[in-house]
Parts: C-alpha cells; sequence; structure tokens
C-alpha cells in the first residue's frame, strides 16, 4: 500500500520568505503526485500535479512552484510568502484512491 | 469546474440516517468520497466509476447516476465517528488530471 510522508507539520514563517514543503512516497513507484491547499474550513484546492520526474502540471497561477526532482519526491516552494499563502497544504498519491499525507499547516505572519 | 454539495451542514441523532449529496455541470468519468477529520487529511471511502454503479462499505454506501452527473452517499445508522466534513471529488476523464472538491457537507452526530 502507498503511504506519503510530509514534514514539517506546522510552519510560521514571515511574509516575503522562502518556502519549501517536501512530500515522499513509500509504497508505489512511478505515482501521480498532487499538491492541494486547504484555507481554513474550505474545501481542497488543486495547485500542482504531476506525472513523474520533472513533469508539473499548474492548475491556479500563484505565488508558488513544484518540482518532481525524484520518482517518490514531490516539493512545494515560494520564493516569497505572501499572507494569503497561509492554509493547509497536502500532498496526495493515487493508488485506486488518493491518498493523503498528514499535511504541513502554513501560517504566514 | 466545481461540483456543488449539499447539504453544507447536518447534525443528526445517532443511528438516524444521512445522505449528502455531490452534483457535476460536467459529464463526469470518476466520483470519489472522502471524509475529514477536524485538523487531520482527508480519508478515502470510495470510488464509482462511469457506468451507474453502487459501493456500498458497511453503512455507508454511494451511487453514482453518470447522466444526470450526480453521487450521493448514503449514510445509514450513523455512528459518532461518522462525525466531520465529507468531500466529493470529481474527474471528468480518466487521466491523471487531480480530483476537483466540493466545498463539502460537515456532519455533525450527536449521542
Amino acid at each position: 500500500s502507498q503511504t506519503i510522508h510530509q514534514w514539517p507539520a506546522t510552519l510560521v514563517q514571515p511574509v516575503g520568505s522562502p518556502l519549501s514543503l517536501e512530500c515522499t512516497v513509500e509504497g508505489t513507484s512511478n505515482p501521480n503526485l498532487y499538491w492541494y491547499r486547504q484555507a481554513a474550513g474550505r474545501g481542497l484546492q488543486l495547485l500542482f500535479y504531476s506525472v513523474g520526474i520533472g513533469q508539473i502540471s499548474s492548475e491556479v497561477p500563484q505565488n508558488l512552484s513544484a518540482s518532481r526532482p525524484q520518482d517518490r519526491q514531490f516539493i512545494l516552494s515560494s520564493k516569497k510568502l505572501l499572507l494569503s499563502d497561509s492554509g493547509f497544504y497536502l500532498c496526495a498519491g493515487v493508488n485506486y484512491g488518493y491518498t493523503f499525507g498528514s499535511g504541513t499547516r502554513l501560517t504566514v505572519v | 469546474q466545481q461540483p456543488v454539495q449539499s447539504p453544507q451542514a447536518v447534525i443528526l441523532r445517532e443511528g438516524e440516517d444521512a445522505v449528502i449529496n455531490c452534483s457535476s455541470s460536467k459529464a463526469l468519468y470518476s466520483v470519489h468520497w472522502y471524509r475529514q477529520k477536524h485538523g487531520e487529511a482527508p480519508v478515502f471511502l470510495m470510488i464509482l466509476l462511469k457506468g451507474g454503479e453502487q459501493k456500498g462499505h458497511e453503512k455507508i454506501s454511494a451511487s453514482f447516476n453518470e447522466k444526470k452527473q450526480q453521487s450521493s452517499l448514503y449514510l445509514t445508522a450513523s455512528q459518532l465517528s461518522y462525525s466531520g466534513t465529507y468531500f466529493c471529488g470529481t474527474l471528468p476523464g480518466g487521466g491523471a488530471d487531480g480530483l476537483t472538491f466540493g466545498k463539502g457537507t460537515h456532519l455533525i452526530i450527536q449521542p
């Protein structure tokens, strides 16, 4: 079965600082991977998805970028965080249904 | 296009039944259902593929009417553990595009 690892669990960053969130996958090779963001009390917004190394599709224009340097590694980044980047960031992989990591709660102050 | 879920929230007594609906304006290939507890990640419940099937998982089942582009999640004899926010996620095709989720239905089960 597939396991998605995410860290850190919580993060408080000042406006204008960089961001790097890492997601790693265990139990599957060449998985399709996804980054979602969930604002407080809201639904899940798809940010990026990747079908393989170096292949990134962006769903919405924003202050974030993603990279897939290795088969089982998916990274979400920002050069300069905005207040609006606050939220609960979830990485997911597909194994029949979606398996989500435990998420990173980001607060930009 | 984001699917529309209804109701937005529902409060039940333990043992009562609930139905959560999910509708799309686009033709669908599949519908997923997830439950999210407060502060946690969503957990996969079931997937329904094009073909109008119905699935069940203990006292939770779902149906998918592809002609109407609608899915419904049925929770029978609800338990306290069913509390949480339920999301449907839809895919218009069978490719790698990510799921588009509805805004969620908050379900509160009271003893």
